[in-house]
């Protein structure tokens, strides 16, 4: 069973920023959080990680709470390219090479113009 | 960086022959690689671990006579489907990592099988 909890959709105007909400109560301490999103018919695209420090990349921003048990990840200003189903996974960084990933079925995001 | 490329991208094929689904990491070395399924409407399933130079580790449940898988090389996996049947119509998945601590898996864009 996944590790996360995610609303299953979610609705964001053109231009507006989405917060996306991602509930992982029983995190580990060597568990990072990532987030991927995936379009229709392609494969997951990797967004953003962090382990404790809210991060930031050209993409995204990922907000993890003091206590890690949640994250919000947030497109600044959402465009309707960024209509896809968005992945909020935890994993052991330790794990190396064989680090596994357990999918949810994530938040299917809808932005609208 | 961290580019993985999978070939073919969409392949249809009769009931009873085998195809095979290439899965490269372009510009990293990956001594493991992993396969996934994804059904329509659901979510990815990792169906195996592949691992360079040693024996795929298969998930429950999946037939790994069936689903053959050879890591021949650091940047290479093969997955082949065999004796493949209408059932096995599916999106696969591979992806990837350059294996430091942390690092994202990096996926590539899948391959639709259809078998007729």
């Amino acid at each position: 069973d996944a590790k996360t909890t995610q609303p299953p959709s979610m609705d964001c105007a053109e231009g507006r920023a989405a917060n996306l909400p991602c509930n992982h109560s029983t995190i580990s301490g060597n568990e990072y959080v990532y987030w991927y999103r995936q379009i229709h018919s392609q494969g997951p695209q990797y967004i953003i990680h962090g382990l404790k420090n809210n991060e930031t990349n050209e993409m995204a921003s990922l907000i993890i709470t003091e206590d890690r048990k949640s994250s919000t990840l947030i497109l600044p200003h959402a465009t309707l390219r960024d209509t896809a189903v968005y992945y909020c996974i935890v994993s052991d960084a330790n794990a190396g090479n064989n680090r596994k990933l357990i999918w949810g079925l994530g938040t299917s995001l809808a932005v609208n113009p | 960086g961290a580019v993985v490329s999978q070939h073919p991208s969409r392949v249809i094929c009769k009931s009873g022959t085998s195809v095979k689904i290439e899965c490269r990491s372009l510009d990293f070395q990956a001594t493991t690689m992993f396969w996934y399924r994804q059904f329509p409407k659901q979510s990815l399933m990792l169906m195996a671990t592949s691992n360079e130079g040693s024996k795929a580790t298969y998930e429950q449940g999946v037939e790994k006579d069936k689903f053959l898988i050879n890591h021949a090389s650091l940047t290479l996996s093969t997955l082949t489907v065999t004796s493949a049947h209408p059932e096995d119509s599916s999106f696969y998945i591979c992806s990837a990592t350059p294996g430091q601590v942390g690092s994202p898996l990096h996926f590539g864009n899948g391959t639709r099988l259809t078998v007729t």
